[in-house]
Formats: C-alpha cells, structure tokens, sequence
C-alpha cells in the first residue's frame, strides 16, 4: 500500500512570496491533516479534512495561509506571502477515519526555508 | 486544556544499553489514545503503537516495550538492547477529542553510538 505522498521535498524562497504545498494521502482515507514542525519542536496541527471539508481551521494562520481539498483526495497548503518564521517542515497526515482512535500516518514532509 | 511532556530533550547512549523515553500526558477527557511515532533524520514520522486509555497492559514488540500507568499519567517508551538504527527523534502524542486532534510532545533525541 502506498504511503502518503508530499512534494516538493524542498522549497527555498524569500520572503514575502509565496509557496504552495501538495499532498496526496493513502487510498481510501478520508480525513487529512496538515502540520507544521518548527526545528526542534513537535507537529502542530494546522488544518483536519473530512472529505472536501474542514472540520478545524482554528491554528491556521489565515490571513497568510490557505488550504484545500477540493475532491476529497489530494490537497495543496499555500503560503502568501510568506514570513521568515514560516521557516518549518510542512507534514501532511492522513487517517481512514475522524475517529479518535484512528492512527494517523505521514508523509516526508516538505522543508521550507524562508530568506 | 491537553498537553504533553517529554522532558527528556536528548539521550546518548552506546550500543547494546537500554534506554527509556518519558512521556507525561495531561488531558481532562475520560477516553482518549496515546501514540509514539519514531522521526529519523528522513523526516518523516513513522507509527510504532497506539494504546488506549482503557487498556493499561504494558505491551512489547521486538525490542520495543511501553510502560502506561494512568495514575501518573505516563506512557513511557524503553528500548532494550539499542542499536544505531534506532537513532532518531521519538515523539509522544494524545489524541483527546472525538476529532482526532493530535497533541505532540516536544520530542526526545536519541543518540546511540556505536
């Protein structure tokens, strides 16, 4: 079974421009999460989908960073414009279910570096 | 509000020791699920077990074992016999609403040297 796909694995840009992020989660999972990880901390959750909607936006910084799954199965995470301490790794997870018990899997994530 | 702690922020060891991760966990949730993920220098988060807040059986698997005790709030991690392939960040995480919002500890480093 293949595993949660992220590109790029790397992007470097400069402040202020923007960059966007795609995921495509394991086949047959229908909640979808992405974190960021700041160097030397743990994940933190930005955004859950269930399907095409969003079921917690609440950490999300939106005047800054948008994201969407329209079909219900791949997602992008963008960032506009970006600032230096968006400097993370952006992972992307996805769950069969909502449920609490469910096991979320990741992908490689994605390494920003903002100049 | 939930959170998780591993105090540990990094542990050298040689090859062959054992070693033992900590992870205190405080939630007001009555059910709720823990989780240890192993991150190596790839990147991405790995899942190693995920044990329920009902179920306070200590498990093992391999070389792995997980020591839960629900009176001190703790889910601890010990790995016997380490080896350098289990170099990497170990993350502990409680997932503690209906949702399956995840709370992550900060991480623990672990170094086993040859």
């Amino acid at each position: 079974e293949a595993g949660v796909a992220q590109s790029p694995r790397y992007k470097i840009i400069e402040k202020r421009q923007s960059v966007a992020f795609w995921c495509n989660p394991i086949s047959g999972h229908a909640t979808l999460y992405w974190y960021q990880q700041i160097l030397g901390q743990g994940p933190k959750l930005l955004i859950q989908f269930q399907n095409n909607g969003v079921v917690d936006d609440s950490q999300l910084p939106k005047d800054r960073f948008s994201a969407e799954r329209l079909k219900g199965v791949d997602s992008t995470l963008k960032i506009q414009p970006a600032k230096l301490e968006d400097s993370a790794v952006y992972l992307c997870a996805s769950s069969l279910l909502r449920t609490r018990q469910e096991t979320q899997y990741f992908g490689p994530g994605t390494r920003l570096l903002v100049l | 509000a939930q959170k998780v702690t591993q105090a540990q922020t990094e542990i050298s060891v040689v090859e062959k020791e054992d070693v033992t991760l900590d992870c205190v966990y405080e939630t007001r949730d009555t059910t709720y699920y823990l989780f240890w993920y192993k991150q190596p220098p790839s990147g991405e988060l790995v899942f190693l077990i995920r044990r329920n807040s009902f179920d306070e059986q200590n498990e093992i698997s391999g070389r792995y074992s997980w020591n839960f005790q629900k009176s001190t709030s703790s889910f601890n991690f010990t790995i016997t016999a380490s080896q350098v392939v289990d170099s990497a960040v170990y993350f502990c995480a409680l997932s503690h609403n209906a949702g399956n919002m995840l709370t992550f500890g900060g991480g623990t480093r672990l170094m086993v040297k040859p």
